[in-house]
């Protein structure tokens, strides 16, 4: 089976900007969740979507968003970018919902502000 | 809510000594998983631990589970240039869909 893709790789973004990430699970997979990576805080939880519905999110402001089709590929949404957006957001997915399922991740895509 | 702790930060191995990381909840976990990311790379999935005082071996590698289900940690016998990258472990909770991952430990391993 083909693993998880992010697209794209690499973006550069000014402040104020929007930007929308995208990440395709692997195949029979319905759960995609989202990370933010970052040098100091680890990997931050930010949402989880199952069967189109988001079950959780972490403690982001609403400037995060995302949503999920119904082929399981999921979008994640950050509008008026901030400085310290910049970090590289991990999807993952995994066969089931919730904090038992294995997680299988993507290679991430490197998100600068400037 | 819950936060997972993860010690030391960084290690600085010579090839052949061992290494160990801590993770401890401060709330009991329904499960906790390892992963290992390389420098560069994105996280792996290494394991999972579910009863409490599992272990588990995977080679080299030990994970154990604590009793009380609030702390884990992974320990790696004579290590190898192979084993750098940045370990995190991640717990789960009976009252939540995610799971919280600890801030990891960068491992370094010097011929």
């Amino acid at each position: 089976k083909a693993g998880v893709t992010q697209t794209p790789r690499y973006l550069i973004k000014t402040r104020g900007q929007q930007v929308t990430l995208s990440c395709s699970p692997i195949s029979g997979h319905r759960s995609v969740s989202w990370y933010q990576q970052t040098p100091g805080q680890g990997l931050q939880f930010l949402f989880e979507y199952f069967s189109e519905t988001q079950r959780n999110k972490g403690n982001f402001p609403g400037r995060f968003s995302g949503r999920q089709f119904s082929n399981s590929r999921s979008e994640m949404n950050v509008s008026t970018l901030e400085l310290g957006d910049s970090a590289l957001y991990l999807c993952a997915s995994s066969e089931i919902t919730g904090p038992g399922g294995e997680q299988f991740f993507g290679p991430g895509t490197r998100l600068t502000v400037l | 809510g819950q936060q997972v702790m993860q010690i030391p930060q960084y290690q600085h191995v010579q090839e052949g000594e061992d290494f160990t990381t801590y993770c401890n909840s401060s709330t009991t976990l329904s499960n906790i998983q390892w992963y290992k990311q390389r420098p560069g790379g994105h996280p792996v999935f290494l394991i999972q631990l579910v009863k409490s005082g599992e272990v588990k071996k995977q080679k080299r590698l030990t994970f154990q589970f604590g009793e009380a289900k609030k702390n884990s940690s992974l320990h790696i016998t004579a290590t190898q240039t192979t084993d750098v990258g940045t370990y995190f472990c991640a717990g789960g909770s009976n009252s939540g869909y995610a799971l919280n991952f600890g801030k990891g430990t960068s491992l370094l391993v010097t011929p």
